[in-house]
């Protein structure tokens, strides 16, 4: 069974851009939440989609926002980059929302500069 | 109140030995408590997980110590080997907001000398 599988695993964006991160989870999993981890903040929280409806968010600015298609793909997106949003863009996946294990992919760096 | 503080950053223990690392917290909704393992380049990938009901869990070389009244869980890896290398997060969640939205420590760096 594939695992979680993210793209692209690695770009370099300039400041004021914006990026699209796309998620396939794995196969029969409907949720799908996003991380983003950095050294100083460690991994937070960024939202959680089922079926197509975000379930929950973390704090984090408007100018992050999720999706999620009915094939349970989902794409996180970043406006306006700044500096600071340079980090390790994690999703999960897991069978059903509210509990049950998060399977992690590998993640997508982002750089900005 | 929404923080899990996690000690040591980071530890070195001699193959064979027990690692300890612990974590703490504030809020008493959190009523989901996992482990998570971390390789260089790769995400992290839960190794075991305890609710507040339990005072020990353990699976295989890992287990969880889960301390209620004091607000306390901490892993202990029994013989440890170089292949548990890694860093290892602890991490909680609160009732009503599922097991996806997780609070996660800092983590801590394990290194296990051959």
């Amino acid at each position: 069974k594939a695992g979680v599988t993210q793209t692209p695993r690695y770009l370099i964006k300039t400041r004021g851009q914006q990026v699209t991160l796309s998620c396939s989870p794995i196969s029969g999993h409907r949720s799908v939440s996003w991380y983003q981890q950095t050294p100083g903040q460690g991994l937070q929280f960024l939202f959680e989609y089922f079926s197509e409806t975000q379930r929950n968010k973390g704090n984090f600015p408007g100018r992050f926002s999720g999706r999620q298609f009915s094939n349970s793909r989902s794409e996180m997106n970043v406006s306006t980059l700044e500096l600071g949003d340079s980090a390790l863009y994690l999703c999960a996946s897991s069978l059903s929302s509210g509990k049950g294990e998060l399977f992690f992919g590998e993640g997508s760096r982002l750089t900005v500069l | 109140q929404q923080q899990v503080k996690q000690s040591p950053q980071s530890l070195i223990v001699q193959k064979g030995g027990i690692s300890i690392i612990n974590c703490a917290y504030e809020n008493t909704a959190f009523d989901y408590f996992p482990w998570y393992q971390q390789f260089p380049g790769k995400g992290p990938a839960l190794l075991i997980a305890i609710r507040p009901d339990v005072s020990e869990k353990k699976e295989g070389r890992f287990t969880i110590s889960f301390n209620k009244s004091a607000k306390q869980f901490s892993l202990h890896i029994m013989d440890s080997q170089p292949g548990d290398s890694a860093t290892y997060f602890c991490a909680a969640s609160m009732k009503g907001q599922g097991a996806q939205k997780l609070v996660f420590g800092q983590g801590t760096r394990l290194t296990i000398n051959p």
